[in-house]
Order: C-alpha cells, then sequence, then structure tokens
C-alpha cells in the first residue's frame, strides 16, 4: 500500500513568487492534515480537512496560504506570494475516518524561500 | 494551552548503549492523547506510539519502552541496546479531543539521537 506522497519534495523560490505544494493521502483516508516546521521551531499544525471540507484551519499562518482538496482526495496547499518567513518543512499527514490511534506522515516538502 | 518540552536537542550514544529521551508536556484537559513520532533521515514521521491519559501502564515493545507518570507531567521513552538503526530525531506530540478534532497534535522541538558503531 502506498504511503503518504508529498511532492516535490525540494522547492527553492524568490521572494514574492508562488508555489504549490501536493499531498497525496492513503487511499481511503477521509482525513487530511498540514503541518510545518520552521526552522529550529516546533512543527505546528496548519490545517485539517475531512473529505473536501476544512474541519480546522486555525494554524494557517494568514491569507497568503490557501488550502484546498479537490473531491476528497489530494490536497494542494498555495502560498502566494511567499515570503522569507514562509521557508520550513511542510508535512502532511492522514488518517481514515473515525477514531483513530495514528497518522501516517509523508516525508515533507522543504520549501526555501530566497 | 498546550505545550511538549523536549528538553535534550541532541545527545549521542555508542551502540548498545540504553538510551532515555525525556518528554515533559503541559496541558489543562484532563483527557489528552501522547505520541512519539521517529523521524529517521528519509524524513518521514513514523508512528510509534499512543497513550491517551486514563492508562498509566507502562509499555515496553521490543527494545522500546514508554514511562508515563501524570504526577510528573512526563511520557519518556528509553531505547535499550540501541543500534546505528536507531538514529533519528525523536518527536513527543500531544493531542486533545475537541469536537472529533482529536489530532490537532502539538509537538515537542525534537531530540536527534546519534548512535555510533
Amino acid at each position: 500500500e502506498a504511503g503518504v506522497t508529498q511532492f516535490p519534495s525540494h522547492s527553492v523560490i524568490e521572494k514574492g513568487q508562488t508555489v504549490t505544494l501536493r499531498c497525496d493521502p492513503i487511499s481511503g483516508h477521509d482525513n487530511l492534515y498540514w503541518y510545518r516546521r520552521v526552522m529550529g521551531k516546533e512543527i505546528k499544525f496548519l490545517l485539517h480537512f475531512v473529505k473536501e471540507s476544512k474541519q480546522d484551519e486555525s494554524g494557517m499562518p494568514n491569507n497568503r496560504f490557501l488550502a484546498e482538496r479537490t473531491g476528497g482526495t489530494y490536497s494542494t496547499l498555495k502560498v502566494q506570494p511567499a515570503e522569507l518567513e514562509d521557508s520550513g518543512v511542510y508535512f502532511c499527514a492522514s488518517s481514515p475516518r473515525g477514531f483513530n490511534e495514528k497518522l501516517f506522515f509523508g516525508s515533507g516538502t522543504q520549501l526555501s524561500v530566497l | 494551552a498546550q505545550k511538549v518540552t523536549q528538553a535534550q536537542t541532541e545527545i549521542s550514544v555508542v551502540e548498545k548503549e540504553d538510551v532515555t529521551l525525556d518528554c515533559v508536556y503541559e496541558t489543562r484537559d484532563t483527557t489528552y492523547y501522547l505520541f512519539w513520532y521517529k523521524q529517521p533521515p528519509s524524513g518521514e514521521l513514523v508512528f510509534l506510539i499512543r497513550r491517551n491519559s486514563f492508562d498509566e501502564q507502562n509499555e515496553i515493545s521490543g527494545r522500546y519502552s514508554w514511562n508515563f507518570q501524570k504526577s510528573t507531567s512526563s511520557f519518556n521513552f528509553t531505547i535499550t541496546a540501541s543500534q546505528v538503526v536507531d538514529s533519528a530525531v525523536y518527536f513527543c506530540a500531544l493531542s486533545y479531543n475537541r469536537g472529533g478534532s482529536n489530532y490537532k497534535l502539538t509537538f515537542g522541538k525534537g531530540t536527534l539521537l546519534t548512535v555510533n558503531p
């Protein structure tokens, strides 16, 4: 069974540009989460989808970040325009519907904004 | 507010040594969940264990063991007879139950464990 897949694994962009990160959860997982780790800090929650609906987006830093989940399958996280402080590792995780024991994480996208 | 503290930023041991990774948490919730995740060099976070706040039994899984003590708000992780393959960043995390959003995890900063041959 394929795990959570994130693309790209690395992205280097200049300040002011737009970047779109993609996450393919494990097939059949209704729950999808985005987390971010900024250098030297904790991994922090960004948002949670249940199928295509945003359940909780309280962790989104500002309106330069837009997350979508098309048809309850894959998800994208767009940063527009990117700022220097957006640099970090963006993790995606998924879990099946209902009460779950664990999240399945992807390997993350390393975003560097220069 | 929730908080997880992993005071050890980096630990280096020699293979076969035992090592304990510390985790201290803060929460006002009576029902909560504690986790440990491992991040090997490949980057993904690998689930190791989940404990709920009502289950203070210690757990052992092979060379891994976990010591949960509510009295000291700690959830420490011990690797016995460490191996080079245990080298990774280990994260302790905490979550709570809020209307179905069980898995809004609060992470510690992680502990980088290096096991030298």
